[in-house]
């Protein structure tokens, strides 16, 4: 039984370009959150998805958006990155009627050059 | 908004020890509360948490939580670490029961053999 996973694991990337990072949940959940962990600091909340639609977000910015597919995975856009969002990207999966059981993938350490 | 503070950002402790780590919240109403566990080079686990009912949950690994309303406050416990304890600990709470977790900014444990 798969966990969650992340793709890429590393990414660099310039000020100013666009990135997407992707989730797949964990077998039998339907809904994916997103947090931003800097370094030394706790994760923060971007936003969950389920039933292909944004159901929360956190105090970030439109440049990041998110989507969910119909087999549940989802992608994280962020555009015109800035040094700022270097920081680790947690994807967690959940299922619907206990969405804050959460299951954590490894993340994927993005660095904005 | 909510808030979590977690007091101590880096705990050393001999083996053996008695671990309490402290967690608060920033104001009432009904939570649902945390504890994650970040192993060196692993994702987040979630270690235990609480819903309702009995404020002492036990989770695995012999760590036990305790709830105390009036304080806001979900400590972490453990009679007696050993050196695999050695990780980063994080109080989150819940308080819409949607999912959207807010973290404090962790304690980081290492134990002496």
């Amino acid at each position: 039984d798969a966990g969650v996973t992340q793709s890429p694991t590393h990414l660099i990337k310039t000020r100013g370009q666009q990135v997407t990072l992707r989730c797949s949940p964990k077998s039998g959940h339907d809904t994916v959150s997103w947090y931003q962990q800097a370094l030394g600091q706790g994760p923060q909340f971007i936003f969950q998805y389920y039933e292909e639609e944004e159901r929360q977000r956190g105090n970030f910015p439109d440049r990041f958006s998110g989507h969910q597919f119909p087999n549940y995975s989802s992608e994280l856009n962020v555009n015109a990155l800035l040094l700022g969002d270097s920081a680790l990207y947690l994807c967690a999966s959940s299922y619907k009627l206990a969405k804050n059981i959460q299951y954590f993938g490894a993340g994927t350490r993005l660095s904005v050059l | 908004a909510q808030s979590v503070s977690q007091h101590n950002h880096h705990v050393i402790l001999s083996e053996a020890a008695s671990l309490e780590l402290g967690c608060n919240y920033s104001y009432g109403g009904t939570v649902n509360l945390f504890w994650y566990v970040q192993y060196p080079g692993q994702h987040l686990q979630l270690l235990l948490k609480y819903f309702s009912g009995d404020p002492l949950v036990k989770g695995i690994k012999g760590f036990e939580a305790e709830f105390i309303k009036s304080k806001f406050s979900f400590n972490l416990r453990k009679p007696s670490v050993q050196w695999s304890d050695t990780a980063e600990y994080f109080c989150a709470v819940d308080d819409n029961q949607g999912g959207k977790l807010i973290f404090g900014q962790g304690t980081e444990l290492s134990v002496k053999p």
